[in-house]
């Protein structure tokens, strides 16, 4: 079964604090994955988007790693701000297949306090 | 910003009531997607559509409809709306290819509904 999990499923850290979220897939064959924020309220939005032979993408103070021997993606987020207060979605997508083997995952609620 | 624009964004309706939502851009996409996100459960795909009047089914598209007469607007219809039915919908757009071709998703804001 097509699964993404996620860990943990909520996050407090003060401010200019380092963090790492997790992501653990069973979505085969493997195409991308995928980091997005989502504040509250809002839609999510795209942080990072990594293939198979990609394993780290950066964008500002997001790094998102990649191991596809051992299905697993991680978030780190490095001197966080609390404008970083979010949901943190990770979506895998199958290669090339229906458009149901685009899995979310359930999210990590991270929140920032001064 | 990818031109998205979702109406209502905020619903209250009864058991039994149609329901319309409706998703707006103004770039022209081809693929459109409607989904809704519950607690506890990652984005899951309701309906999307490939073109005017080019539609299919997600993986939870019971109890919903969609139509697709304009490039711009993808409606999703519940056509009775039940409680299991309030959620938070959100309406996509790809970029490029279909999604699992690597095509980037873009979010509409959320439609809040809930049916009591």
């Amino acid at each position: 079964k097509n699964q993404v999990e996620q860990s943990p499923q909520s996050l407090i850290i003060l401010e200019g604090k380092n963090c790492t979220l997790q992501c653990n897939y069973t979505v085969s064959p493997f195409s991308n994955l995928r980091w997005y924020k989502q504040d509250t309220g809002r839609g999510p939005v795209s942080l990072t988007i990594m293939t198979f032979s990609e394993n780290t993408k950066s964008n500002g103070r997001y790094t998102a790693t990649l191991d596809a021997d051992t299905k697993q993606s991680s978030l780190h987020i490095t001197a966080s701000q609390l404008s970083d207060s979010a949901s943190y979605i990770c979506v895998v997508s199958a290669m090339k297949t229906s458009y149901d083997k685009v899995i979310f995952g359930p999210g990590t609620s991270l929140s920032v306090i001064p | 910003d990818a031109g998205i624009t979702q109406s209502p964004r905020h619903k209250v309706t009864e058991t039994g009531t149609p329901v319309t939502l409706r998703c707006h851009q103004t770039e022209n996409h081809r693929y459109m997607y409607w989904y809704r996100q519950d607690p506890g459960h990652g984005l899951r795909l309701i309906h999307y559509s490939y073109g005017v009047k080019d539609t299919d089914k997600g993986e939870v598209s019971d109890g919903y409809s969609v139509s697709r007469s304009k490039t711009e607007d993808f409606l999703l219809t519940l056509e009775s709306a039940t409680s299991s039915q309030t959620s938070v919908y959100f309406c996509a757009i790809s970029v490029g290819l279909a999604v699992a071709n690597t095509g980037e998703l873009f979010f509409g804001e959320g439609s809040r509904l809930t049916v009591l």
